[in-house]
């Protein structure tokens, strides 16, 4: 199972929004309602953002959305923070009932 | 609240054995399924295995299945990895979570395993 393909960075100044893509196939990201999306800090364990494509766990921002096309998922954080600063990886399960993160995507806020 | 404790993470040399643990609190282990995710160092994240609340039903990402085997206690809030075979390519941060059938939803802070001569 390949991993999904982010873009390795993306960059806002604070108050902006950006979009992270997260592209798949018909057999992951494609094929099910179920990408989720997490928040890794530097040296913390991940935190879960968004799940089955665009709900919000209790307790998350309502600056994280989740939308998905096709074979494309997507994170938009609006309102950019400097605690937004972090890696993100998209997730979707698969047609092998198993489960596969996306590359990863860098934030960076200017 | 959710706590996950990770133990076990070792250096073991290349063809080694290592078994992973993952105490449970906070919520009612054994209603829900369980994952292992690994993260090796400067990596990014990999998917590794998951069982179901009652431990009857297995999955495994293709590049551990054979060699790895999930399971887990409901009697000790407790989920489990037997790693054989260990490469170096296993070397990671291996973190545990509750899970949502596959989807790791809560995470715990991770042990970590060397595989190195």
């Amino acid at each position: 199972q390949s991993a999904l393909t982010q873009p390795a960075s993306v960059s806002g100044s604070p108050g902006q929004s950006i979009t992270i893509s997260c592209t798949g196939t018909s057999s992951d990201v494609g094929g099910y309602n179920y990408v989720s999306w997490y928040q890794q800090h530097p040296g913390k364990a991940p935190k879960l953002m968004i799940y089955d494509v665009s709900n919000r766990p209790s307790g998350v921002s309502n600056r994280f959305s989740g939308s998905k096309s096709g074979n494309t998922a997507s994170l938009t954080i609006s309102g950019l923070q400097a605690e937004d600063e972090a890696d993100y990886y998209c997730s979707s399960y698969t047609s092998s009932s198993t489960q596969v993160f996306g590359t990863g995507t860098k934030v960076t806020v200017l | 609240e959710v706590h996950l404790l990770e133990s076990g993470g070792d250096l073991v040399q290349p063809g080694g054995s290592l078994r992973l643990s993952c105490a449970a609190s906070g919520f009612t282990f054994s209603s829900y399924a369980m994952s292992w995710v690994r993260q090796a160092p400067g990596k990014g994240l990999e998917w590794v295995s998951a069982i179901s609340d009652s431990g009857g039903s297995t999955h495994y990402a293709d590049s551990v299945k054979g060699r790895f085997t999930i399971s887990r206690d409901n009697s000790k809030n407790t989920l489990y990895l037997q790693m054989n075979s260990l490469r170096a390519e296993d070397t990671a941060l291996y973190y545990c979570a509750r899970a949502v059938t596959t989807r790791p939803e809560y995470w715990g802070q991770g042990t970590l395993v060397t595989v190195s001569s």
